[in-house]
């Protein structure tokens, strides 16, 4: 299996602009997470799906933040427009949800986002 | 949702010398996992030990359990210096979403 795959692997951007980050998770997995890591704040869940449904978005910093799932291979975070402060890394990770949610979780190599 | 708390912060060691990493908790879990994250890339899951489980091994590491302290810990026998990485430690409970923690940043020189 490819693992998860995120695009694009860095994005530089200007304040104001739209960015959208990409996932796909791997191949049978029937759950999606959204990440960010800084120096500062660590590793923060973003928001997370099961079987294409959003479960919990009250890690999105602000409503400039959205996450779509339109179907099991494939989601997208979207900021619009950025900020600076949103410069980051932005993991997706993906897991197979049989009896709960500790199930291991399995990390794409992450989107290195910079707003100029 | 709980986080676990990794100590040290941040530990060095020479090369063929023993590391070992804890993680505190706070209520009772169904397992609690270790993760290892390269500088730079997305964090890779090392073990996971479920709540009746005592001590596991797998290869160089080994995890050891105790619900009554609440608290685990990571030992890399042996180290290498491809081992120098951060360890996040995510107590997991199946009804809620995993919170990691700051984790503790390992640097093994040669």
């Amino acid at each position: 299996d490819a693992g998860v795959i995120q695009s694009p692997r860095h994005e530089v951007t200007e304040m104001g602009q739209e960015v959208t980050l990409r996932c796909k998770p791997i191949s049978g997995h029937n759950s999606l997470f959204w990440y960010r890591q800084t120096m500062m704040r660590g590793l923060e869940l973003l928001i997370y799906f099961n079987n294409n449904v959003p479960i919990d978005d009250s890690g999105m910093p602000e409503d400039r933040f959205s996450a779509k799932m339109p179907n099991a291979s494939f989601s997208t975070l979207k900021i619009q427009p950025s900020e600076p402060r949103d410069s980051a890394v932005y993991f997706c990770a993906s897991s197979r949800r049989d009896r709960g949610w500790s199930e291991t979780q399995y990390f794409g190599p992450g989107t290195r986002l910079l707003v100029l | 949702s709980q986080q676990g708390e990794e100590d040290p912060q941040a530990l060095s060691i020479q090369e063929g010398e023993n590391a070992t990493m804890n993680c505190s908790y706070k209520t009772s879990i169904n397992n609690l996992q270790w993760y290892r994250q390269n500088s730079g890339r997305g964090l890779v899951h090392l073990i996971l030990i479920r709540s009746n489980e005592r001590e596991k091994h797998s290869g160089r590491l080994r995890v050891t359990l105790d619900t009554s302290k609440k608290s685990s810990s990571l030992l890399i026998t042996a180290s290498r210096a491809a081992d120098t990485a951060s360890y996040f430690c995510a107590p997991g409970k199946d009804t809620d979403k995993l919170i990691f923690g700051t984790g503790t940043r390992l640097q093994v020189f040669p």
